[in-house]
């Protein structure tokens, strides 16, 4: 099955607790990223953004927080939820429009 | 944000055999990308589908192994040719939409026996 080979780092929540998932860069001179989620069976859904030039940026439930001074990216998600439970993957721009994804983490929240 | 379908959403492939994937957007985009997603890992950049022109191909990845096509500005199709096991992946349209953001079809879900 598809679960030969599992790489990702897995974080397990209880549901209405806090998630923080962490995400580190190399390209220093990387201006802006996004959190994606990616749910069992279906392509990666845009969650959030941020540019280099903030350190803080907030959604619904959600928040990016950037540390350029260590290349330090987080997500954090407030009051998880069962729908919350998907793979994440930060990434950055290559060239243009294309993505370099990082390796992603897996959210399972337990009731 | 752009509706991206494709086509077939999953198949079963014999070794040696080539497949044909198909992605169609609901509007005209200028940028349209392949990613690889080989099984629990991260999403890899195939290529990038010019429309009018032939693909750009990121290292690693070939034309002859990965034929694309860019027929208009709503669709695309990647190839995956004279297939082995290790092609068993899911294999994902995008698109640019605002700023530097993309979206994803569903993907196409492709084992190889």
């Amino acid at each position: 099955g598809e679960s030969v080979g599992l790489h990702l780092p897995t974080l397990s929540v209880q549901e209405g607790d806090n998630s923080i998932i962490n995400c580190a860069y190399s390209n220093s001179a990387s201006d802006y990223f996004i959190w994606y989620k990616q749910e069992s069976g279906k392509g990666p859904q845009f969650i959030i953004d941020i540019r280099s030039n903030m350190d803080k940026r907030q959604g619904q439930r959600v928040t990016v927080l950037l540390n350029k001074t260590v290349k330090h990216l987080s997500l954090q998600i407030a009051a998880t939820q069962p729908g919350d439970s998907a793979v994440y993957f930060c990434a950055d721009p290559i060239s243009g429009y294309a993505l370099n994804f990082g390796k992603g983490t897996s959210l399972l929240v337990t009731p | 944000s752009a509706v991206i379908s494709q086509k077939p959403s999953r198949d079963i492939c014999q070794r040696g055999t080539s497949l044909t994937i198909q992605c169609q957007v609901d509007s005209q985009v200028t940028m349209m990308f392949w990613y690889r997603q080989q099984p629990g890992q991260s999403l890899t950049l195939i290529a990038t589908a010019n429309q009018g022109s032939e693909a750009t191909y990121e290292s690693g990845f070939v034309i002859d192994k990965f034929p694309i096509s860019r027929p208009n500005l709503t669709f695309s199709t990647l190839t995956v040719s004279n297939m082995s096991p290790e092609d068993s992946s899911i294999y994902l349209c995008s698109v640019a939409g605002g700023k530097e953001t993309q979206y994803f079809g569903p993907g196409t879900r492709l084992l190889v026996l």
